[in-house]
């Protein structure tokens, strides 16, 4: 079975500096998809960032960016230039690439904390 | 904008009071799910519908009865819950094809049994 770990369970920043929130998953798949989602105090979780696995290349979104390590089975949110809006919940997600497979698997989530 | 959106957004019920969530859709996702989110907690899978069928069911007690009218909606139906059910209750659809397609998630329905 598949387990995502996130042992960050809060994570504090300064507004405009660089924060990496860590995440490592056990599979013994080689097809599979990671996912970052943010849960802001609002509560509507939102995709941040999406990687396949098969693609070396780090996915990068603006601010956001991954270092994907696949053999480490390590998948880390770098965010850069931290903004106040970017205090949320941050869950890291699993999913296999297995056609007919619907099941996302959740780490337990950092809560990440930006100070003005 | 908020692409799935569930209704209604609180609700308050009785142990004995029958109520239904529901999640609506037009993104033409085949597959939508339920999710039991408790604070400061990931969501915790409770059901899966891929073409209007039922798919995954995590053992989730008899109380909550998931239901699937079609491709764009989703209902949850409660009946007996308990105060232990109370929480944030999150729908969410995804493309079934290509494979690995991102949830996309409402903003949930926070459910409080008194």
């Amino acid at each position: 079975a598949q387990t995502v770990t996130q042992s960050q369970p809060e994570m504090s920043v300064q507004e405009a500096e660089t924060v990496t929130l860590s995440c490592t998953y056990d599979t013994s798949e080689s097809d599979y998809y990671l996912f970052w989602y943010k849960q802001p105090p609002s509560r509507q979780m939102i995709l941040v960032i999406r990687q396949e696995a098969y693609k070396q290349q780090n996915a990068t979104e603006n601010r956001f960016s991954v270092n994907f390590q696949k053999a480490a089975k390590s998948f880390s949110l770098k965010i850069s230039d931290s903004q106040l809006g970017d205090a949320a919940m941050y869950f890291c997600a699993y999913r296999s690439g297995r056609s007919g497979t619907y099941k996302y698997i959740f780490g337990t989530g950092t809560r990440l904390k930006v100070l003005a | 904008d908020t692409e799935v959106t569930q209704t209604p957004k609180h609700l308050v019920m009785g142990m004995t009071n029958k109520k239904s969530l529901k999640c609506e859709q037009h993104m033409g996702h085949r597959a939508m799910y339920w999710y039991k989110q408790k604070a400061k907690k990931p969501p915790e899978l409770m059901f899966v519908y891929s073409y209007e069928k039922l798919s995954i069911n995590e053992s989730v007690p008899s109380r909550f009865s998931p239901e699937c009218p079609n491709s764009s909606l989703l209902n949850l139906h409660l009946h007996a819950l308990q105060p232990e059910d109370s929480a944030l209750y999150l729908c969410a659809s995804s493309q079934d094809r290509p494979t690995g397609q991102p949830q996309h998630f409402g903003d949930g329905t926070r459910l409080s049994i008194l």
